[in-house]
């Protein structure tokens, strides 16, 4: 069965300082991944997907995620937080289909100070 | 494009009761269309797959009784709540699959449901 891991509950930084989310899934075939954002009282967003190609991947926002097959991950990353960053994070895969299930991380809490 | 709504946004009902919130897809078709639950600072735990015009797919745990699904046309599922109870209070949210060619899900702002 699929299952998606992130490294950290909550993450607490600075405005300017730079972001790095791990995630983890373990599946051994094909996979699409996603990392979605949840802003305060908003639903759930679509920052970047990655389904085959170019292993880095640009969003939206300033955020982009590496591909790294051997290590089953998936990081997100920016340079430079901002505060409107503060959100919930939830790294999510599915098996290479789309009319598979996404399997959701449990999220990471981004608490961005001013 | 692609907007996902639900309806209702919040709903409180007494204990035994039924509920129905409704999940649209309106500016594009969606074959395929997933009902999730999220507890407070939980991530999403996903229900059921929808396909329009068959029978829901529920994931193991997901009692098909309690849940009622109903994929009728290619803009709308339901998911009706059967005799809820205060266990069921949550926040449900809903994803529609744009085409089988963008593979990207798109969600719906949720539905809070509070059973008393």
């Amino acid at each position: 069965a699929q299952s998606v891991s992130q490294h950290n509950h909550h993450v607490i930084l600075s405005e300017a300082a730079s972001l790095e989310l791990g995630c983890n899934y373990s599946y051994g075939g094909t996979v699409n991944l996603f990392w979605y954002v949840q802003y305060p009282g908003q639903h759930l967003q679509l920052l970047l997907k990655y389904f085959s190609g170019d292993p880095l991947v640009k969003g939206i926002k300033g955020f982009e995620a590496e591909f790294i097959k051997s290590k089953f991950s998936f990081n997100l990353r920016k340079p430079s937080v901002q505060w409107s960053d503060t959100a919930e994070y939830f790294c999510a895969v599915n098996a290479g289909t789309s009319y598979d299930k996404v399997i959701f991380g449990p999220g990471t809490s981004l608490s961005v100070i001013p | 494009g692609a907007v996902v709504s639900q309806h209702p946004s919040w709903v409180i009902c007494k204990s035994g009761t039924s509920v129905k919130i409704e999940c649209r897809s309106l500016d594009f078709q969606a074959t395929t269309m997933f009902w999730y639950r999220q507890f407070p600072k939980q991530s999403l735990m996903l229900m059921a797959t929808s396909n329009e015009g068959s029978k829901a797919t529920y994931e193991q745990g997901v009692e098909k009784d309690k849940f009622l699904i109903n994929h009728a046309s290619l803009t709308l599922s339901t998911l009706t709540v059967t005799s809820a109870h205060p266990e069921d209070s949550s926040f449900y949210i809903c994803s529609a699959l744009m085409s089988a060619i963008q593979e990207t899900q798109y969600f719906g702002p949720g539905t809070r449901l509070l059973v008393l």
